[in-house]
């Protein structure tokens, strides 16, 4: 059974450029989540897909976005980077939007 | 009402002792509570998680504490070991929810 990919593993970026983040989901799951996790601080809920379409988001802007694919892997994109997204980007799959929900490694991005 | 309040922030216990993080909830709508570890440069990993129909439930060394009335539940970690030393998080949420609201996180040193 193939675990919850993530790539790449780190990214720096300067503010105003847009970032691309890629993810593919356990074998067997078909539900993307994606959150943000600041240094220190607790794993942030950006937005879920299923069945490719978005279900459900956090407080986050719309410069957050994402796509599911048909094989149930997942991008996020960021436009107009900030500062303040410098962050740990974790990607979590699931079966069926079920809660029990298994993470990756995430991707570091740093925003100079 | 989605947070999820976690302490102690950092903890030190002996090798063999017992290690005690606890949460707290305000939302009764909340109906799964997992823990996740995380080391160093890692994405959380499930630990194990509770419904509330149960007071407790126990994973080997791993023990969740429930209770309902005063909305509050906590990780007991037995026979603490070096390589137990992560950062823990609580989370909750409840079905139809899609998102984990985590906490702030626990960082747990098992001195030898």
């Amino acid at each position: 059974e193939t675990g919850v990919t993530q790539s790449p593993t780190h990214l720096i970026k300067t503010r105003g450029q847009q970032v691309t983040l890629r993810c593919s989901s356990q074998s067997g799951h078909n539900t993307v989540s994606w959150y943000q996790q600041a240094l220190g601080q607790g794993p942030q809920f950006i937005f879920q897909y299923y069945r490719e379409e978005e279900n459900g988001r956090g407080n986050f802007p719309p410069r957050f976005s994402g796509l599911q694919f048909p094989n149930y892997s997942s991008e996020l994109n960021v436009n107009a980077l900030e500062l303040d997204d410098s962050a740990l980007y974790l990607c979590a799959s699931s079966f069926r939007r079920g809660l029990e929900q298994f993470f990756g490694p995430g991707t570091r991005l740093t925003v100079l | 009402q989605q947070q999820v309040k976690q302490s102690p922030q950092s903890l030190i216990v002996q090798k063999g002792g017992i290690s005690i993080i606890n949460c707290a909830y305000e939302n009764t709508a909340f109906d799964y509570f997992p823990w996740y570890q995380q080391f160093p440069g890692k994405g959380p990993a499930l630990l194990i998680a509770i419904r509330p129909d149960v007071s407790e439930k126990k994973e080997g060394r791993f023990t969740i504490s429930f209770n309902k009335s005063a909305k509050q539940f906590s990780l007991h970690i037995m026979d603490s070991q070096p390589g137990d030393s992560a950062t823990y998080f609580c989370a909750a949420s409840y079905q139809g929810a899609q998102k984990l609201v985590f906490g702030q996180g626990t960082r747990l040193t098992i001195n030898p």
